[in-house]
């Protein structure tokens, strides 16, 4: 079974700009849940979509926003990029979102650098 | 509030076992998770524990848990240089899939 995929990896961007990154999860699971990675702030919650609805957010401002598709494939947006932006951004897919046996397997990331 | 604290760096030799420790805040919390993450990588869970659980053992990983102390342990047993990671200890917290993350420790092993 494939695992969670990201595109793309390695994204440029310049302050001003907007981004969209992608994530598809395994085949089967339809919760998918974005993480913020930076040597400041470490691993942060972003927000978390099931059946193409956002269920639960972390404390981002309204810049970051995400959707989620039929398919359960889900993309998350940044307007209006800063330099603090800059940071590893994973997805992580799980059957339905619940605590415990149905664990959360992370993608291996897109590396977002704002110049 | 929702914190998770774990020391930062964690120096082994190889074959001896490593124990990484982790505090949390959230009383309610019902499940606490331990990832890992190799350079470039994202992060893989190695186990998880309920919190009506104290102890739980997967091969070479023990996972201990003082739930009135709210202190978590990760040993790894015959520590091997294939384990040189970032460990992150995480709690469920705040509903649906919201992890929060400990600043993660470096484990380096060396011969």
């Amino acid at each position: 079974k494939a695992g969670v995929t990201q595109t793309p990896r390695y994204l440029i961007k310049t302050r001003g700009q907007q981004v969209t990154l992608s994530c598809s999860p395994i085949s089967g699971h339809r919760s998918v849940s974005w993480y913020q990675q930076t040597p400041g702030q470490g691993l942060q919650f972003l927000f978390e979509y099931f059946s193409e609805t956002q269920r639960n957010k972390g404390n981002f401002p309204g810049r970051f926003s995400g959707r989620q598709f039929s398919n359960s494939r889900s993309e998350m947006n940044v307007s209006t990029l800063e330099l603090g932006d800059s940071a590893l951004y994973l997805c992580a897919s799980s059957l339905v979102g619940l605590a415990g046996a149905d664990t959360q397997y992370f993608g291996p990331g897109t590396r977002l650098t704002v110049l | 509030g929702e914190d998770v604290e774990q020391s930062l760096f964690l120096s082994v030799r190889e074959g001896d076992s490593s124990v990484i420790n982790c505090t949390y805040t959230d009383s309610s919390s019902t499940y606490l998770y331990w990832y890992k993450q190799e350079p470039g990588a994202g992060l893989q869970l190695l186990t998880y524990i309920f919190s009506n659980m104290d102890m739980k053992q997967d091969q070479r990983l023990t996972v201990l848990l003082n739930k009135k102390d709210k202190h978590l342990s990760l040993r790894i047993a015959d520590t091997q240089t294939g384990d040189s990671a970032i460990y992150f200890c995480a709690e469920m917290s705040g509903g649906y899939n919201k992890l929060i993350f400990g600043a993660g420790t470096r484990l380096a092993v060396h011969p």
